[in-house]
């Protein structure tokens, strides 16, 4: 079965700096990944998807991962932090052939001005 | 487009009695919606697969006389916690996945806090 980790439950980066999250991965066949962001007492917002394509996926509000399968990761970054992005993050994963998705334990993300 | 709705957002109910929580996707038909169940600080726990006109399908460990599914149309599913108990409390969400056409991603509900006293 397909399986994700997160290997860092928190994240600190300041304001204005680069920021990673980092994710791997293990699924059979070729992987869809996901990335979502949750606030406190919310449901999960879509982040982005890589699915087939260019390595490096561009998404909402200035975030991109790049997936590396040799090394079965999918890491979120963004240039430039805000204060705003402090929030719970999740890595997904699910095989191209059925809907069954796994998420990562969650990395909590603060960044401080 | 693309959403998803869950009610009601909070509930609190007494222990030892059931608790209905609806999931709707508001603009498209889910034939398959599933559901979660997220402690806090955690990640979410997939607990069944709810196929619409057909049983769910629950994941292991997951009672299904204690959680019941019921999937009756392509834009309601309905998740009914029955003689709930304090260790049910925990924050349920949904989602859903479009049908007829290739979509990737779930769409999620915000989300339905549960506390049983």
């Amino acid at each position: 079965a397909q399986s994700v980790a997160q290997p860092e439950d928190q994240v600190n980066v300041a304001e204005g700096n680069p920021l990673t999250v980092k994710c791997t991965y293990s699924v059979s066949g070729n992987p869809y990944l996901f990335w979502y962001v949750q606030y406190p007492n919310r449901g999960l917002q879509f982040l982005l998807k890589y699915i087939t394509g260019d390595n490096l996926v561009k998404g909402s509000y200035g975030f991109e991962a790049e997936f590396n399968k040799s090394q079965t990761s999918f890491h979120l970054k963004k240039p430039s932090a805000l204060v705003s992005d402090s929030a719970l993050y999740f890595c997904a994963v699910r095989p191209y052939n059925n809907n069954d998705m796994r998420f990562g334990a969650g990395t909590r993300l603060t960044v401080k001005p | 487009g693309a959403v998803v709705s869950q009610h009601p957002s909070r509930v609190i109910c007494k222990s030892g009695t059931s608790v209905k929580i609806e999931c709707r996707s508001l603009d498209f038909q889910a034939t398959t919606m599933f559901w979660y169940r997220q402690f806090p600080k955690k990640s979410l726990m997939l607990m069944a697969t709810s196929n619409e006109g057909s049983k769910a399908t629950y994941e292991q460990g997951v009672e299904k006389d204690k959680f019941l599914i019921n999937h009756a149309s392509l834009t309601l599913s309905t998740l009914t916690v029955t003689s709930a108990h304090p260790e049910d409390s925990s924050f349920y969400i949904c989602s859903a996945s479009p049908s007829g056409r290739t979509y990737y991603e779930q769409y999620f509900g915000p989300g339905t806090r549960l506390t049983v006293t």
